[in-house]
């Protein structure tokens, strides 16, 4: 069966500092994966994509992948208070399967 | 382009009735999964459509089942309501063959 794991958190980090989540995974088919953004009594959001090993980075969002260590990260750069939000790890096999989420990282960025 | 709809927003119902919840993709979109957000469990996977076809199935029992129309446009309907089955429930469609997977707004479902 397959396992997305995240520390639940909270991450706490201040204003303008770097926030790092992790996620591991133990598929090693796994060829998609995912950073959603969710806040409170919201539907998560789709903030950043990846498939293959290195870095991905979309504005102050930087993507990880490591297909080895099996192990996907987010960078948020110059974190600001409305990313205090669950972050969500989701990974894939090829088109047509599920998603498989980890159960997601707290974050807050306190001013 | 429009997102993900989902309808309705709210639901209450009692134990032994059934619901039925109704999602539209994004245009062009004809894949729809959808999936069960509750705070013990994360969100878990109920199924996917693809061009009115199951393609893939999680690990619900069968009072949970779906259906997707040739307009992409899919609903999901469960029977005889538990306790258990109070969550917010999630559609997503997908377009491409990255598996991207854009989420709508959620029924949230409440069981009595």
């Amino acid at each position: 069966q397959k396992e997305v794991e995240q520390n639940s958190g909270p991450l706490s980090v201040p204003e303008g500092a770097i926030a790092s989540l992790n996620c591991t995974y133990s598929d090693r088919v796994s060829q998609s994966f995912f950073w959603y953004r969710q806040y409170s009594g919201k539907s998560p959001e789709l903030i950043m994509s990846i498939y293959s090993n290195g870095d991905k980075e979309d504005g102050r969002f930087t993507a990880q992948l490591n297909k080895a260590s099996q192990y996907v990260s987010l960078l948020i750069r110059d974190s600001q208070p409305s990313d205090s939000a669950t972050y969500l790890c989701a990974v894939s096999r090829p088109p047509g399967y599920a998603l498989n989420f980890g159960k997601g990282t707290s974050l807050l960025v306190t001013p | 382009k429009a997102g993900v709809t989902q309808t309705p927003r709210y639901l209450i119902k009692t134990r032994g009735q059934q619901v039925t919840l109704s999602c539209s993709p994004i245009s062009g979109h004809r894949s729809v999964s959808w999936y069960q957000q509750t705070p013990g469990q994360g969100l878990q996977f109920l199924f996917e459509y693809f061009s009115e076809t199951q393609r893939n199935k999680g690990n619900f029992p069968g009072r949970f089942s779906g259906r997707q129309f040739s307009n992409s446009r899919s609903e999901m309907n469960v029977s005889t309501l538990e306790l258990g089955d109070s969550a917010l429930y999630l559609c997503a469609s997908s377009g491409g063959g990255l598996n991207e997977q854009f989420f709508g707004p959620g029924t949230r479902l409440t069981v009595l």
